[in-house]
């Protein structure tokens, strides 16, 4: 069954280091979603990307954050100069466009630390 | 307004017996309503879902009941079973607006014990 995967599982970086989270989504997907959970709390939205560009996204990202699709097959999430507060894990997903409601596939996460 | 709200945080459940998670909204623009499972290590993976038109909707021990009017939906698994214990989370989407960000709950925490 195709899934979403997502590199690396764990990251371990320096407040104000830049990071770049990377996903493959599912092939044949259309759109593709960021999400966060801080430790203990509730994955929360980031960001929707489709057609090269984002669609949506909610008031975290803000101009720290930037996506990107550079190839045919990645979805990259990078963040500028990171926070303590960016410590969560981060979600890929992606849908197939075939509704508003189609479902999100979610990949395993990747667990950011910032120290 | 944009918020879901879930309870239990936890729950514990002997193996055979019901599990009852419940969730309510403010926002009446939600109109889809999904459960996501979440296993140790693994993203979330829709489990069934249910829009406003109906009052229950079943998948096998699986049992989404919605109350439009009081604005709260609830999750029943059936004979739960120790591969049950996972974490749920309950969402929703505004799908009418053509958003497709999932505003999720904050989860509870499943074990069925043997």
């Amino acid at each position: 069954e195709p899934e979403v995967t997502q590199t690396p599982s764990h990251q371990v970086t320096q407040m104000g280091q830049e990071v770049i989270l990377r996903c493959v989504p599912i092939s044949n997907h259309l759109y593709f979603y960021w999400y966060r959970q801080i430790l203990g709390q509730k994955v929360e939205f980031l960001v929707s990307f489709y057609n090269n560009e984002i669609s949506e996204k909610s008031e975290i990202f803000d101009d720290q954050f930037s996506v990107e699709r550079p190839d045919g097959s990645n979805f990259t999430l990078k963040i500028r100069s990171t926070k303590l507060e960016d410590s969560a894990m981060y979600f890929c997903a992606s849908s197939d466009g075939a509704g508003t409601t189609d479902t999100q596939y979610f990949g395993p996460g990747t667990r950011l630390t910032v120290l | 307004q944009q918020q879901v709200k879930q309870s239990p945080q936890s729950l514990i459940v002997q193996k055979g017996g019901i599990s009852i998670i419940n969730c309510a909204y403010e926002n009446t623009a939600f109109d889809y309503f999904p459960w996501y499972q979440q296993f140790p290590g693994k993203g979330p993976a829709l489990l069934i879902a249910i829009r406003p038109d109906v009052s229950e909707k079943k998948e096998g021990r699986f049992t989404i009941s919605f109350n439009k009017s009081a604005k709260q939906f609830s999750l029943h698994i059936m004979d739960s079973q120790p591969g049950d214990s996972a974490t749920y989370f309950c969402a929703a989407i505004p799908e009418d607006t053509g958003r497709r960000a999932l505003t999720f709950g904050s989860g509870t925490r499943l074990q069925v014990q043997p």
